[in-house]
């Protein structure tokens, strides 16, 4: 099946910097989702994104699908913006109707 | 409009039980997925249901089953419950018509085997 990387696997950061998130997938994607989950373990939709360039605040997404990458910017970041993300994508043929999840990016931003 | 509800939200069983957990899709949603959540596996996809249809299973023993019903909400159940099933269970809709929708996600339901 389809198999989807994160980068990087922790993130530290002081209140106000920017970072960027990083998502590889392997193959052909319909969908492609980027989630934050909460300290209670809801998963927040941030953007629904299987190509091109979104915004959204604070926090935007591109996705080349045909480089079969996407990344995740958080500029001025806030110490409510810790936590995990995930992304997670809707492959095609056997992989249709799932979601297949990354590891995650667990981020912490201290005051 | 209401989101996806999960009941309920925590749960404590004996191994060799049985547990059934609920999931209400957001209203005009006709697709629930169920997701397993551990620390060692992360996030795994169980089950998918369409208009009352399973279209696609994940890689679980037979002991996890589920199904939905005529107005879309759906059930999962677990039979002969193992120390391993403790996770969080997390349940998401979307319209499903295409099966490449935007998925939302409900609260999740904090399963503890003993």
């Amino acid at each position: 099946g389809i198999q989807v990387e994160q980068s990087p696997p922790d993130l530290i950061l002081q209140e106000g910097a920017n970072s960027t998130l990083r998502c590889n997938f392997s193959d052909s994607v319909n969908n492609l989702q980027w989630f934050h989950q909460n300290p209670w373990g809801q998963l927040i939709n941030l953007f629904y994104i299987p190509s091109g360039t979104k915004q959204n605040g604070r926090l935007s997404a591109t996705t080349v699908a045909t480089e079969r990458y996407s990344l995740l910017y958080i500029s001025s970041s806030q110490t409510t913006d810790s936590g995990v993300y995930f992304c997670a994508v809707e492959g095609r043929g056997g992989s249709n109707y799932k979601l297949t999840f990354g590891k995650g990016t667990l981020l912490t931003v201290n005051p | 409009k209401a989101g996806v509800t999960q009941t309920p939200r925590y749960l404590i069983k004996t191994r060799g039980q049985q547990v059934t957990l609920s999931c209400s899709p957001i209203s005009g949603h006709r697709s629930v997925s169920w997701y397993q959540q551990t620390p060692g596996q992360g996030l795994q996809f169980l089950f998918e249901y369409f208009s009352e249809t399973q279209r696609n299973k994940g890689n679980f023993p037979g002991r996890f089953s589920g199904r939905q019903f005529s107005n879309s909400r759906s059930e999962m159940n677990v039979s002969t419950l193992e120390l391993g099933d403790s996770a969080l269970y997390l349940c998401a809709s979307s319209l499903g018509g295409t099966g490449s929708d935007e998925q939302y996600f409900g609260p999740g339901t904090r399963l503890t085997v003993t």
